[in-house]
């Protein structure tokens, strides 16, 4: 049974900090891995995916990687601001004979605070 | 930008009764989803729905959950009879073939007294 953790469960960084939170996973058969963020009371809105063939993703001040293997993803957040507090989640979908029907298993979270 | 809307955004129901919670997913999507986060807990995987049938549900979508596609735009999502336990935000998901992202609604807060 696929089961994703995160560290840390939360973080607290000066705005302007480049930052690191980090993803793991127990079977390392995923069909891809996403990146959410959920605001308080909010749905989770998709930063970023990597399929399992890719290494690297980026988008604007994200950039996610995945190490397969080793059952790694981390998320990178160059120059924080406090825009960017929320919940962070990890989440994989699992593979099946090459395609998936795209059940995701998420991790716990990371609540990242930005303040100024 | 296209996105999945959810209603309500807050049920609150008495134990026993009958919910429908209701989604309009994204109109070129082919892949469903219905997903509960409990308090404080992780997002947790309920069902998914493709070509018109079931293709993957949890442990935890028993006899009681039922989904439907009744008219080609809405995706609901059915709890027969309600217990306490059942209390969660309940998201809606969908997604296109392929590498591509699931997009989530806001949301359903279930309330059962």
């Amino acid at each position: 049974k696929q089961e994703v953790t995160q560290i840390p469960a939360a973080l607290s960084v000066p705005e302007g900090e480049n930052l690191v939170l980090n993803c793991s996973f127990t079977d390392s058969a995923i069909y891809n891995l996403q990146w959410f963020r959920q605001d308080p009371g909010k749905g989770l809105t998709s930063l970023l995916l990597i399929q399992s063939s890719q290494r690297e993703q980026t988008s604007g001040r994200l950039n996610a990687s995945l190490d397969k293997s080793s059952g790694r993803s981390t998320l990178y957040i160059a120059a924080s601001q406090p825009g960017d507090s929320a919940t962070y989640l990890c989440a994989v979908s699992a593979s099946a004979g090459g395609t998936s029907y795209g059940k995701l298993t998420f991790g716990q979270g990371t609540i990242l605070t930005v303040h100024p | 930008e296209p996105e999945v809307t959810q209603t309500p955004s807050h049920q609150v129901t008495q134990m026993g009764q009958e919910v429908i919670l209701r989604c309009v997913p994204i109109s070129n999507h082919l892949y469903f989803y219905w997903y509960r986060q409990i308090l404080g807990q992780k997002v947790e995987f309920l069902v998914s729905f493709y070509n018109n049938e079931i293709s993957e549900k949890s442990e935890i979508f028993d006899d009681q959950f039922s989904v439907e596609r009744p008219d080609g735009s809405n995706f609901t999502l059915k709890i027969r009879s309600t217990k306490l336990e059942d209390s969660a935000m309940y998201f809606c998901a969908s997604r296109d073939r392929g590498h591509q992202p699931q997009h989530f609604g806001d949301g359903t807060r279930l309330s059962i007294l």
